[in-house]
């Protein structure tokens, strides 16, 4: 399967700070998406960076691809209280759906 | 911003019994998807819909599964004879075109509790 594991697990930061998410996957992939997901709630997405870009910007998020360590980062700058949540990688999609990680659980300490 | 609405929030139901969780995709969303996530497990794809029929389905999307597109706006997922170990949270979610460079929309999820 195209999984996505991330890591660390948790990881809690002072509000301000930078945090960095890694995602690793298996088989060759299309593109790769970042979903975070606040407690209790459904999946929201981030941002897709396509297996062809290296770095994709949006907003405070930083995406990085390195398809051949299979790997990805997630940079969140600035780090905001608002932002406690777990984000998840996300393999495959289309008709045979989404492959998510266990995701990183990231705590912002204001 | 439309969003996928799911009802009910929380389900609890007897071993045995039958649940249907309904979905309301985003309107002008043609693909359609249903999710699991067993508590501190991964989210895992159950099954994909289009046109009326189911796409793609995994593993755990057994003969215990079904879903329905009933009329023009719901989206269902019925467990037939639920067992303890189906107790989990249920997403469904919604695509505008079924390609893997397309987001999906996630509602909040459907909490089954089965006794």
């Amino acid at each position: 399967s195209q999984q996505g594991e991330e890591d660390p697990q948790a990881l809690s930061i002072q509000e301000g700070e930078n945090a960095t998410m890694n995602c690793s996957y298996k088989t060759s992939i299309n593109n790769l998406q970042w979903y975070r997901q606040n407690s209790g709630r459904g999946l929201v997405h981030l941002i897709l960076i396509r297996s062809n870009e290296r770095e994709k910007h949006s907003g405070r998020l930083r995406v990085t691809l390195d398809t051949s360590k299979k790997s990805s980062s997630l940079l969140i700058t600035a780090s905001r209280a608002a932002d406690t949540a777990s984000y998840f990688c996300a393999a495959g999609g289309g008709a045979d759906g989404l492959t998510f990680g266990k995701g990183t659980h990231l705590i912002i300490q204001p | 911003e439309p969003e996928v609405t799911q009802t009910p929030s929380h389900q609890v139901t007897q071993m045995g019994q039958e649940v249907i969780l309904r979905c309301v995709p985003i309107s002008n969303h043609l693909y359609f998807y249903w999710y699991r996530q067993i508590l501190g497990q991964k989210v895992e794809f159950l099954v994909s819909f289009y046109n009326n029929e189911i796409s793609e389905k995994s593993e755990i999307f057994d003969d215990q599964f079904s879903v329905e597109r009933p009329d023009g706006s719901n989206f269902t997922l019925k467990i037939r004879s639920t067992k303890l170990e189906d107790s989990a949270m249920y997403f469904c979610a919604s695509s505008e075109r079924q390609y893997s460079n397309q987001p999906q929309h996630f509602g909040d999820g459907t909490r089954l509790s089965i006794l």
